[in-house]
């Protein structure tokens, strides 16, 4: 079974411009995560989609932050303009109901 | 918002000592999980917890979940250097689930 897959990997900015980060989740997957995690923390949730509809988006700052899930499948998160507060791994997971969440392996975003 | 606290915060052990690290929260959880995060990765899947009391066992790892459902144990006997990396624990409610910060667990050779 391929895992999730996001990219790219590695992004560097500067502070104002824009980026966007893909996930593409596990088949059959209907909730897709995208988190935030900050060097020395845990992951934060930003987002929660079930197909293509948002669950949860309470801590997404709106005012820079916007992800969608077209077609149920793969989806986007977009930063703009970015802060250097930012930098962090941006990390997709997918799951199905009581199988705990499989994660990719991020995106280490640097604001500078 | 629940709030999941991990303790100790870093662990730095020699290879072969037992550990047990922790992880606390005020809430009440439907489940459990703990995850294992090695640098430049996303976290791993260890083992999920739904039964208050279960314990379950996954090779040297031991996994306990409160009786309550608030809290969560995991104990590694023997650690091994391959153990090293961030031990997440993340609690679940309502098909909302929140992580804590994590403990850093290094075994030296």
């Amino acid at each position: 079974e391929a895992g999730v897959a996001q990219s790219p990997r590695y992004k560097i900015i500067e502070k104002r411009q824009s980026v966007a980060f893909w996930c593409n989740p596990i088949s059959g997957h209907a909730t897709l995560y995208w988190y935030q995690q900050i060097l020395g923390q845990g992951p934060k949730l930003l987002i929660q989609f079930q197909n293509n509809g948002v669950v949860d988006d309470s801590q997404l700052p709106k005012d820079r932050f916007s992800a969608e899930r077209l077609k149920g499948v793969d989806s986007t998160l977009k930063i703009q303009p970015a802060k250097l507060e930012d930098s962090a791994v941006y990390l997709c997971a997918s799951s199905q109901r009581n199988y705990g969440y499989t994660f990719g392996s991020g995106t280490r975003l640097t604001v500078v | 918002t629940q709030l999941l606290e991990q303790s100790p915060q870093f662990l730095s052990i020699q290879e072969g000592e037992n550990l047990t690290v922790y992880c606390n929260s005020s809430s009440v959880f439907s489940s459990l999980q703990w995850y294992r995060q090695e640098p430049g990765e996303g976290p791993v899947l260890l083992v999920t917890v739904v039964t208050g009391g279960e314990v379950k066992k996954l090779k040297r790892l031991t996994f306990q979940f409160g009786d309550a459902r608030k809290d969560s144990s995991l104990h590694i006997t023997a650690a091994q250097p391959g153990d090293t990396g961030l031990y997440l624990c993340a609690g679940e409610d309502n098909n909302d689930m929140r992580f804590g910060a994590g403990t850093r667990l290094t075994v030296k050779p």
